[in-house]
């Protein structure tokens, strides 16, 4: 069974920084693009990053390009989101989710997701 | 970017009737869009892949068509389990986009 753990949201105040991680389990983690994809309070969903199977390849959305940094680590099978100067509209839940594997392809889409880490950017 | 919009915002309708949704791609993504069902306090779950494929699991009354910048959503005949927000996304160019979503509510 899939299995995406999120932990390291919190409160922060704005210009902060946050690193968030992803423990994940039950599938070939090094084979699979993983991303962050969040949802503002009532909003919704915005894809951040990704980051390629190997870890040479990072994506960002231009709006958090030079602030947060996606990294993985093969041999924990974990995948991290530093988050520096935050913004108040960086608020959201930040969720870990996994590429879609069917019939001998990666389609990069998510079909497993995290249950989600509330970050809060406030004075 | 890829701007992805989707139409209606909100759409009213009963259990039994036949639902209908839009999304429409600022540039063209080829077959490249999932859809997504989200139910409050719940991740999303992938319904539709590659424009017309379902995911695993996903029963028939769920159907997708489309390509190049035009896509629909066909709920054949909605339960209520499926009263829900949906949401396209796009795959064809970085960064991945996501549409503003559907939310389909009981009349």
């Amino acid at each position: 069974e899939v299995k995406l753990v999120e932990s390291g949201g919190g409160l922060i105040q704005p210009g902060g920084s946050l690193r968030l991680s992803c423990a994940a389990s039950g599938f070939s983690f090094s084979s699979h693009t993983m991303s962050w994809v969040r949802q503002a309070p009532g909003k919704g969903l915005e894809w951040v990053s990704g980051i390629s199977g190997s870890g040479g390849t990072t994506y960002y959305t231009d709006s958090v390009k030079g602030r947060f940094s996606i990294s993985r680590d093969n041999s924990k099978n974990t995948l991290s989101l530093h988050m520096n100067s935050l913004r108040a509209e960086d608020t959201a839940v930040y969720y870990c989710a996994k590429d879609y594997y069917e019939s001998s392809a990666f389609y990069e889409y998510f079909d497993s997701w995290g249950q989600g880490t509330l970050v809060i950017v406030s004075s | 970017e890829v701007v992805l919009t989707q139409s209606p915002a909100t759409l009213s309708l009963s259990p039994g009737e036949r639902a209908t949704l839009s999304c429409r791609a600022s540039e063209s993504v080829n077959v490249h869009l999932a859809w997504y069902q989200q139910k409050p306090g719940r991740a999303p779950r992938l319904l539709i892949y590659d424009a017309s494929n379902r995911a695993t699991g996903i029963q028939a009354r769920f159907s997708g068509s489309g390509s190049g910048t035009d896509f629909t959503l066909t709920i054949s005949t909605l339960e209520p389990e499926d009263f829900a927000v949906y949401y396209c996304q796009q795959r064809s160019y970085w960064p991945l986009t996501f549409g503003g979503g559907t939310k389909v509510e009981i009349k």
